[in-house]
């Protein structure tokens, strides 16, 4: 069965460093999303990405959080300048079209800043 | 829909009972969906079961079914027969309504299924 693949599993950083998040979506599929869970919350949506173009941003992603699909494959999260409160779950998902099919989630980059 | 409510922050179950997990969400849309997600301790998020806001039946996947009740706005998840494997985090969620249609996620019920 396809899947979303999300790298790296874990990643430790410094406050104030920039960090990447990339993930694989599957193939065929059309809309892109991530989301943050911090621990013991709930999930929260931050962007989705259709058609090359940011569609929706939540109120978290402000200027320090950016997207990319540079290659057609591969879908980053970038956050340029991490805080201490920026430590949390990210997750990567896709759809095909129409929300009746399964939104597919990646299992998850555990970013940690200290 | 703009809102999801799940008011059971945690809940324990006998093996082999079952067990209804609540959720309400709010919703100005005519159209809309509903989804409930499994998140083990392992922390991966697992498609359980859709429901649609025009689907004429109550959706089912094996174990799961939703018991939709689309007057009180209430979508809660029915898991059959409960097994130990099936003690995690249980989100109810739906889409925004926005065009890319980003989940909005409820709090969330830990289930413990005691042997």
């Amino acid at each position: 069965e396809p899947e979303v693949t999300q790298t790296p599993s874990h990643q430790v950083t410094q406050m104030g460093q920039e960090v990447i998040l990339r993930c694989v979506p599957i193939s065929n599929h059309l809309y892109f999303y991530w989301y943050r869970q911090i621990l013991g919350q709930k999930v929260e949506f931050l962007v989705s990405f259709y058609n090359n173009e940011i569609s929706e941003k939540s109120e978290i992603f402000d200027d320090q959080f950016s997207v990319e699909r540079p290659d057609g494959s591969n879908f980053t999260l970038k956050i340029r300048s991490t805080k201490l409160e920026d430590s949390a779950m990210y997750f990567c998902a896709s759809r095909w079209a129409g929300t009746g099919n399964g939104y597919t989630f990646g299992s998850g980059t555990r970013l940690t800043v200290v | 829909a703009q809102k999801i409510t799940q008011t059971q922050p945690g809940m324990f179950v006998q093996e082999k009972e079952a067990v209804t997990l609540d959720c309400t969400y709010d919703t100005s849309d005519p159209s809309y969906g509903l989804f409930w997600y499994k998140q083990p301790s392992s922390g991966e998020m697992i498609f359980l079961i859709y429901q649609g806001s025009y689907d004429q039946q109550n959706a089912t996947e094996g174990r799961y079914s939703l018991n939709f009740q689309k007057a009180r706005k209430s979508a809660n998840l029915v898991i059959s027969a409960s097994q130990l494997g099936d003690s995690a985090m249980y989100f109810c969620a739906s889409p925004s309504g926005g065009g890319a249609d980003g989940l909005t996620f409820g709090k969330g019920t830990h289930l413990i299924i005691q042997p």
